[in-house]
């Protein structure tokens, strides 16, 4: 099993529709959560990241995490054609003197496409 | 443009050859990172260096190996090639390589082994 699962979409919606994106995970060391977008022959870019439990909004983005179910979701309103990409929760441990550093563990990612 | 770079942007070699994958990254950040994106195993994280010295290894095989320089460019070398070993490979790099820290990633090389 791996440690962390994402739901594999594809996910097709209409623009200006709520879309949500959702991972879980077993490792409790995790501490960092974070959601990347991935466009189409591009490197990951990171959108949001949230420490430990509780919500982050950011303009049309909104991210949340509980710890206590290990799942972390990524909510986009008003989605927009240029939202259409691929979306990947990562998550990493802070880990003092071990060799989890910097380490990311991603999901498998969410292929969304938005259509005008 | 996240600023780190890597080249080439495809390689296409045969089975049982060697390549180099070559990172630079964004200007003062001190750790690199590799990571391998394949369709059926996704993004994976194979190692990380800062500052010139191993810092975190993941599901790196031993036929890979990488090494950061003085001058904080990164080298991802491959030998004994096979067919599963064709992916993207993404450098990223951060600011401190800490448990959080941004990373920021490089457009990735493509490789093609046939």
């Amino acid at each position: 099993q791996k440690e962390v699962e994402q739901d594999p979409g594809p996910l097709s919606v209409p623009e200006g529709a709520i879309v949500s994106l959702n991972c879980t995970y077993s490792n409790s060391a995790f501490q960092y959560f974070m959601w990347y977008r991935q466009y189409s022959r591009k490197g990951p870019e990171l959108l949001m990241y949230t420490y430990s439990s509780g919500n982050k909004e950011d303009g049309r983005f909104t991210a949340q995490v509980d710890k206590s179910s290990k799942y972390i979701s990524l909510f986009i309103r008003d989605s927009q054609p240029s939202d259409s990409a691929t979306y990947l929760c990562a998550m990493s441990a802070s880990v003092a003197g071990g060799t989890s550093y910097g380490k990311l563990t991603f999901g498998q990612g969410t292929i969304l496409t938005v259509h005008p | 443009d996240s600023g780190v770079t890597q080249t080439p942007k495809h390689l296409i070699t045969a089975t049982g050859q060697r390549v180099t994958l070559r990172c630079s990254p964004r200007s003062g950040d001190l750790s690199v990172y590799w990571y391998q994106q394949s369709l059926d195993q996704g993004l994976q994280f194979l190692i990380q260096y800062y500052n010139g010295e191993e810092r975190a290894k993941g599901n790196i095989l031993e036929r890979f190996s990488a090494q950061q320089f003085p001058d904080l460019h990164s080298e991802l070398n491959l030998s004994s090639l096979e067919l599963g070993d064709s992916a993207l490979y993404f450098c990223a790099s951060s600011q401190r390589g800490t448990a959080f820290n941004e990373q920021f990633f490089g457009p990735g090389t493509r490789l093609t082994v046939l």
